[in-house]
């Protein structure tokens, strides 16, 4: 998986409660993305970071917050998880020749409850 | 709405007969990549095809691009079990951000 870790890889938790996905590259690779993938709609962009402190929201982002304060760890908060938010979480650095592939982590399974 | 959109949702074949999947995307493109995700994993990089070819190979893949008709094709040729994943094509869009089809689940039968 290209360097690319996540953590944890499953997590159960209740409504209301606040959820922290971490996402740790090894390849110092500029671009980060979090993306969400259920059925029916594919991945779907939450948010992404091309650098440091630097981040901007994707098309799902309500609900959602990033920060990024190594240029390894992207970490990807719920404030407050809502059963909606159950889905598979998905990193992914942006790498290849012309830095136009993307390169993704196993994923966290989430189940808000 | 998704930029790319993959035909058809779902394909069911036999070991050894050849796999064709589509896209369709919408806005003008400098390349169209696909990808593959097994079950329970991420996805994984196959190929890129750039806005100025046509077709590209890779091993046993074979992708095609008319970007008159905006759209494209990946062919899985002499399939194995091994094949069976779901199969996503995207396209950049803005700043370094992919967008992606919802997928093409494929099924190879021994």
């Amino acid at each position: 998986d290209a360097g690319i870790t996540q953590s944890p890889r499953h997590k159960v938790t209740e409504t209301g409660t606040p959820v922290t996905l971490r996402c740790h590259q090894t390849e110092n690779h500029r671009y980060m993305y979090w993306y969400r993938q259920d059925p029916g709609h594919g991945l779907r962009l939450i948010h992404y970071s091309y650098g440091v402190k630097d981040t901007d929201k994707g098309e799902v982002s309500d609900g959602y917050s990033v920060s990024r304060s190594k240029t390894e760890d992207f970490l990807l908060t719920l404030e407050s998880a809502t059963s909606s938010q159950t889905s598979v979480y998905f990193c992914a650095i942006m790498g290849g020749w012309g830095g136009d592939t993307q390169y993704f982590g196993p994923g966290t399974r989430l189940t808000v409850l | 709405s998704q930029q790319g959109e993959e035909d058809p949702q779902a394909l069911s074949i036999q070991e050894g007969e050849n796999a064709t999947m589509n896209c369709s995307y919408k806005t003008s493109i400098n390349n169209l990549q696909w990808y593959r995700q097994n079950s329970g994993r991420g996805l994984v990089h196959l190929i890129l095809i750039r806005s100025n070819e046509r077709e590209k190979h890779s091993g046993r893949l074979r992708v095609t691009l008319d970007t008159s008709k905006k759209s494209s094709s990946l062919l899985i040729t002499a399939s194995r079990a091994a094949d069976t994943a779901s199969y996503f094509c995207a396209t950049v869009q803005g700043a370094q951000k992919l967008v992606f089809g919802q997928g093409t689940r494929l099924t190879i039968n021994p």
